[in-house]
């Protein structure tokens, strides 16, 4: 039972335009989101946040949208750089008392020069 | 954040052998997260490791497979016994730093096992 779901598996942007990477949830326990960024050979790398209680949150290039009635979340890379290239996952957080994370299955992104 | 090392990086083992990997802290945490990647497949929480109690496994994981130690609050360390090749897999170890806001996980640059 996969209760995070990343549809697209790979993606491909030009530089300099946005990119969109999106992801559903079935469980409506989840109250915090995360995108982690993952370079082959490398562990995920944190990039940004949202809680429950919020519907956007921004840090810099990077634009997180929650939309809790429809259990869908998107991250919004622009400008899109060769070095946005890499796997992305979401992952969620649910109010279950432990700190597990539920990953997505990724997407891989690939910034066109 | 929080840095996180993880030794051995890579290994190729027999069927029926058992590979320990060891995953080490910059800083004091309360838990240490063990993951396993699938080729093509999500991360996967095996267990949460805590210092000073039993580890804490997820459904689908047990003990005598994947024994876990955390003998201080830097280091722990995850077995993988009687090694077949269904385990080929990264396996990742995380950690939450004290006096984050959030709830991120920071993670090591995960082991690559391959067996034969």
């Amino acid at each position: 039972d996969q209760q995070v779901k990343q549809n697209s598996p790979s993606l491909s942007v030009q530089e300099g335009r946005i990119s969109i990477l999106n992801c559903d949830y079935t469980n409506s326990m989840f109250d915090y989101f995360l995108w982690y960024k993952k370079y082959p050979a490398e562990g995920p790398t944190f990039l940004i946040s949202i809680s429950s209680i919020k519907d956007k949150n921004e840090d810099g290039r990077f634009t997180v949208f929650l939309n809790k009635s429809a259990k869908h979340l998107s991250l919004h890379i622009v400008p899109s750089q060769p070095g946005d290239s890499a796997v992305y996952f979401c992952a969620a957080k649910g109010n279950f008392g432990n700190e597990k994370l539920t990953f997505g299955t990724g997407t891989r992104l690939t910034i066109i020069p | 954040s929080a840095v996180i090392s993880q030794k051995p990086s890579r290994d190729i083992c027999q069927r029926g052998t058992s590979l320990t990997i060891q995953c080490q802290v910059d800083s004091q945490v309360t838990m240490m997260f063990w993951y396993r990647q699938q080729p093509g497949q999500s991360l996967t929480l095996i267990a949460t490791a805590n210092q000073g109690s039993e580890a804490t496994y997820e459904s689908g994981f047990v003990i005598d497979k994947f024994p876990i130690s955390r003998p201080n609050l830097t280091f722990s360390t995850l077995t993988v016994s009687n090694l077949s090749p269904e385990d080929s897999s990264i396996y990742l170890c995380s950690a939450r730093p004290p006096g984050l806001a959030g709830n991120e996980q920071f993670f090591g640059p995960g082991t690559r096992l391959t067996v034969l």
